[in-house]
């Protein structure tokens, strides 16, 4: 399973873009790559999934470099609600082995 | 998107009683179901895979027999703590894939928050 490293914590005043990296070196050819979002007490929900180079949909864009062996999430404009803990996965969801990492606690401030 | 649903959200119990653990697939048919559980200020950490039909696939260090684990159907998969202790308090939390996309994205459930008294 390809181990993720993230940044622990990054804080951000509203209105501003965040990007927030995670590596991945072992991250195997068959291996996408997912983020997902975490609120206290909730499951962690979907925000958007890649393979390489730039993926982008309503929430937020993935940007992928050639080797793969590391991801960005980029939050456009983030608000206070987007306060939470945001998970890099990397695996074969279909296999069923994707293995969460530390995650990033993102802080919005006013 | 694909709709996961736990039941309870909330269960409080006493030492040593069972506590039984739902997840259900609600618009969409799931034959692996995955469980984890969660510690305060932590990360998810996978229990084990739920195949539909067959046993379920613990990681190592997980008791399988004080977790145990049923996919009577492709709609429904539960976690039965065994003889809980506080230790075993804990957010438990279940996914499952549907299927669609590259890999099928993972839907989660609300989470079911344990606390053995």
């Amino acid at each position: 399973l390809a181990k993720t490293t993230q940044p622990i914590s990054m804080d951000s005043y509203e209105g501003q873009e965040v990007n927030i990296t995670c590596s991945h070196n072992n991250i195997a050819t068959n291996d996408y790559i997912t983020w997902y979002q975490q609120f206290p007490s909730q499951g962690p929900r979907f925000i958007i999934q890649g393979y390489k180079t730039k993926v982008t949909n309503e929430v937020a864009s993935l940007f992928i470099p050639a080797d793969r062996k590391s991801s960005t999430l980029s939050l456009p404009r983030v608000s206070l609600s987007d306060t939470a803990v945001y998970y890099c996965l990397v695996g074969d969801n279909n296999a069923g082995k994707s293995t969460f990492g530390d995650g990033t606690t993102l802080t919005v401030k006013p | 998107g694909a709709v996961v649903s736990q039941h309870p959200s909330r269960v409080i119990c006493k030492s040593g009683t069972s506590v039984k653990i739902e997840c259900r697939s609600l618009d969409f048919q799931a034959t692996t179901m995955f469980w984890y559980r969660q510690f305060p200020k932590q990360s998810l950490m996978l229990m084990a895979t739920s195949n539909e039909g067959s046993k379920a696939t613990y990681e190592q260090g997980v008791e399988k027999d004080k977790f145990l684990i049923n996919h009577a159907s492709l709609t429904l998969s539960t976690l039965t703590v065994t003889s809980a202790h506080p230790e075993d308090s804990s957010f438990y939390i279940c996914s499952a894939n549907d299927g669609t996309g590259n890999t099928g994205e993972l839907f989660f459930g609300e989470g079911s928050r344990l606390t053995v008294l």
